[in-house]
């Protein structure tokens, strides 16, 4: 089992709707998570981070993390062509210092 | 104020040679890791240094290595270059490694 699973796409989604983008993770022990977005030839950059249980909006984002579940999602409102971009899961493993990455989903906003 | 810097941005290579890469971290940010990027493995984590000591490694050869001098700066070596080591190669800085990194702009390797 991977460490950091997410589906990857290609997710396309109509502009204005919402996007959702889900992940899944193996240590029990993890505490952070994060999500990057990363354009095509650019380097990832960071959108959100969550710590506790349940939902962290900031802006048009979304993040839920369900810690028994072992899953956290992003969710974009109105999306933007601009959101048109591949999304990481990151969840720092539990106490060692070390960040895992999932595959990444590519997201597609159609104007 | 500025981001995290690596030098240099492209890097071609024969094979057996080896490279070495810099990262310069955010001014006051002591956590430093490296990943390697291909299309078919995504982000992998090679290593994480803090104040100087490798607190983790992932799972690559001994060829990769790496340090960090006491202004946090990091260097990462490749010996024995393979073909298979051609990938974006990424440094990445935080304050302290939970809350998120901040990478820089990668050093592409390319090795013939």
């Amino acid at each position: 089992q991977k460490e950091v699973e997410q589906n990857s796409g290609p997710l396309s989604v109509p502009e204005g709707a919402i996007a959702s983008l889900n992940c899944t993770y193996s240590d029990r022990g993890s505490q952070s998570f994060f999500w990057y977005r990363q354009y095509s030839g650019k380097s990832p950059e960071l959108i959100m981070s969550i710590y506790s249980n349940g939902d962290k909006e900031d802006g048009r984002f979304t993040a839920q993390l369900n810690k028994a579940s072992q899953y956290v999602s992003l969710l974009i409102r109105d999306s933007q062509p601009s959101d048109s971009a591949t999304y990481l899961c990151a969840v720092n493993m539990g106490g060692a210092q070390k960040l895992v990455f999932g595959q990444g989903t590519r997201l597609t906003i159609n104007p | 104020k500025a981001g995290v810097t690596q030098t240099p941005r492209y890097l071609i290579k024969t094979r057996g040679q080896q490279v070495t890469l810099s990262c310069s971290p955010i001014s006051g940010h002591r956590s430093v890791s490296w990943y390697q990027q291909t299309p078919g493995q995504g982000l992998q984590f090679l290593f994480e240094y803090f104040s100087e000591t490798q607190r983790n490694k992932g799972n690559f050869p001994g060829r990769f290595s790496g340090r960090q001098f006491s202004n946090s700066r990091s260097e990462m070596n490749v010996s024995t270059l393979e073909l298979g080591d051609s990938a974006l190669y990424l440094c990445a800085s935080s304050l302290v490694s939970d809350y998120g990194y901040t990478f820089g702009s990668g050093t592409r390797l390319t090795v013939v």
